[in-house]
């Protein structure tokens, strides 16, 4: 299994509509967990990290559910703007490395 | 400015000449590493360091060295290319590797031949 997990999408959805996606992690010890957005031949980016509590930053709502080992990522009333790959990220504990999912692919359309 | 610069941008070379991509940062992070991005793979970790002389291999090192001989630079070096490395590389920085952001440099587009 690998360590990070994410549907790759490409979701395609219409300009307005609520998306939401997940990523799974193996390691249930993981102690902090980040998304971040990666547009076209780009650098990845931090979107926004995830709390235990959740966070919110405008359209985007981040959660984390730890009894079942994922992160979800909500983006609300979506601009063409938005679309990218969303990567997220996991750090297990003590580890000498950021583990990042392959990316779900997101396209907006007009 | 806070930044992680890579150079270069993009490489065109052939089979078996040594080459190097630099990266530098200038905020002081003590962690540094190296990811390819390959379609349908996503990020794949080459090399890391968690500080100065402090080097390890990610999950594909084959065909890669790096080293950290100052805390803002840590290059990839390709002794001999092959075509199967054609891809795009980004160096990443941060603080540490729990709770802190990584900061990713613009990418090398690297094309074998």
């Amino acid at each position: 299994r690998k360590e990070v997990e994410q549907d790759p999408g490409p979701f395609n959805v219409p300009e307005g509509a609520t998306v939401a996606f997940n990523c799974t992690y193996s390691n249930s010890a993981s102690q902090s967990f980040f998304w971040y957005r990666q547009d076209c031949r780009k650098e990845p980016k931090l979107l926004m990290s995830v709390y235990s509590s959740g966070n919110e930053d405008g359209r985007f709502t981040a959660q984390l559910n730890r009894a079942s080992q994922y992160i979800s990522l909500l983006i609300r009333d979506s601009k063409l703007s938005d679309s990218a790959t969303y990567l997220c990220v996991v750090n297990p504990p003590s580890a000498s490395k950021i583990i990042f999912g392959s990316g779900t692919r997101l396209s907006i359309r007009p | 400015e806070a930044q992680v610069t890579q150079n270069p941008r993009y490489l065109i070379t052939v089979t078996g000449k040594k080459l190097t991509v630099t990266c530098s940062q200038n905020m002081n992070h003590e962690y540094m590493s190296w990811y390819r991005q390959d379609p349908g793979l996503g990020l794949r970790q080459i090399y890391y360091s968690m500080n100065v002389e402090v080097t390890d291999k990610g999950d594909v090192p084959e065909g890669y060295k790096v080293s950290r001989k100052e805390k803002r630079n840590f290059p990839l070096i390709l002794e001999s290319p092959s075509p199967n490395q054609t891809s795009l590389y980004f160096c990443a920085s941060s603080l540490g590797t729990g709770g802190t952001e990584a900061f990713f440099g613009q990418g090398t587009r690297l094309t074998v031949v």
